[in-house]
C-alpha cells in the first residue's frame, strides 16, 4: 500500500533556483492538496485541485504553480525559489466526499539558501 | 479564510494524568471537523471526523466532542501515556469543495 508518495524528502536550493516536488497517489483520490508548516504553525494550505484538470489556490499560493493532468499526480513547483520557501511541504490525498480524511505524503523538506 | 484556533499550543503533563484541547471555529458554513495526530518525523493520521452538532467520538483512551453552534470541539485524553506525547491538529471544512483549514495544533508532551 504506496498511499502518497512524495519525493525529493530532503532538499537544498540557492535563491533563484527552480523545482518541481513531486506527488502521486494510488488510491484513486479526486481530490489532492498541497500544504507547507513553518515551525509553530499549522498547515497552510498552498494549493488543491478536485480532480484532474481542475486546481486553485489556497491561503498561500503566491511563489507557487500545479498541474493535475492525471488524477494520480500532482506536482508542486516553485519558480525563483526565496528563503520565505524554506518549510516541510506535505502533500495530501482525499476521497470527493466532506468527510473523508485527508492522507498525507512523508513530507518534502525544503531549505533555500 | 477561515479562523481555525487551537488552545493551548503546548501542554506537559505526568503519565496518567487527564487532559483535554479545544478547536474554535466560527459556527457558520460548517460541514464537517477532523482531529488528526501528528507525532514528530510522521504524517498526520486522522482520529476522528465529526459532522453533527452533539457528535462524540471515542478511540480507546481518546474521546471527541463537538458544539457547531458554539463552535467548538473538545478532544479528551483519558490517562495520558508518553506514547500519546504528539501534536493534536483540527481541520475544519466549510465548503463542499472539499478544502478545510487547519489550526496550528496542540502539542502534547507526557512524561514517564
Amino acid at each position: 500500500n504506496a498511499g502518497v508518495t512524495q519525493t525529493p524528502k530532503f532538499r537544498i536550493l540557492k535563491i533563484g533556483q527552480s523545482m518541481t516536488l513531486q506527488c502521486t497517489q494510488d488510491m484513486n483520490h479526486n481530490y489532492m492538496y498541497w500544504y507547507r508548516q513553518d515551525p509553530g504553525m499549522g498547515l497552510k494550505l498552498i494549493y488543491y485541485s478536485v480532480g484532474a484538470g481542475i486546481t486553485d489556490k489556497g491561503e498561500v499560493p503566491n511563489g507557487y504553480n500545479v498541474s493535475r493532468s492525471t488524477t494520480e499526480d500532482f506536482p508542486l513547483r516553485l519558480e525563483l525559489a526565496a528563503p520565505s520557501q524554506t518549510s516541510v511541504y506535505f502533500c495530501a490525498s482525499k476521497n470527493r466526499y466532506v468527510t473523508g480524511e485527508l492522507f498525507f505524503g512523508e513530507g518534502s523538506r525544503l531549505t533555500v539558501l | 479564510i477561515l479562523n481555525v484556533e487551537q488552545s493551548p499550543q503546548s501542554l506537559h503533563v505526568q503519565e496518567g494524568d487527564s487532559t483535554n484541547f479545544t478547536c474554535s471555529f466560527p459556527s457558520s458554513n460548517f460541514y464537517a471537523l477532523h482531529w488528526y495526530r501528528w507525532e514528530t518525523a510522521k504524517s498526520p493520521e486522522a482520529l476522528f471526523v465529526m459532522t453533527l452538532n452533539g457528535d462524540e467520538k471515542k478511540k480507546g483512551r481518546i474521546s471527541a466532542t463537538l458544539n457547531t453552534k458554539e463552535g467548538y470541539s473538545y478532544l479528551y485524553i483519558k490517562g495520558s501515556q508518553p506514547e500519546d506525547s504528539a501534536t493534536y491538529l483540527c481541520a475544519v471544512t466549510n465548503t463542499n469543495a472539499g478544502k478545510s483549514t487547519f489550526g496550528d495544533g496542540t502539542t502534547l508532551t507526557v512524561k514517564p
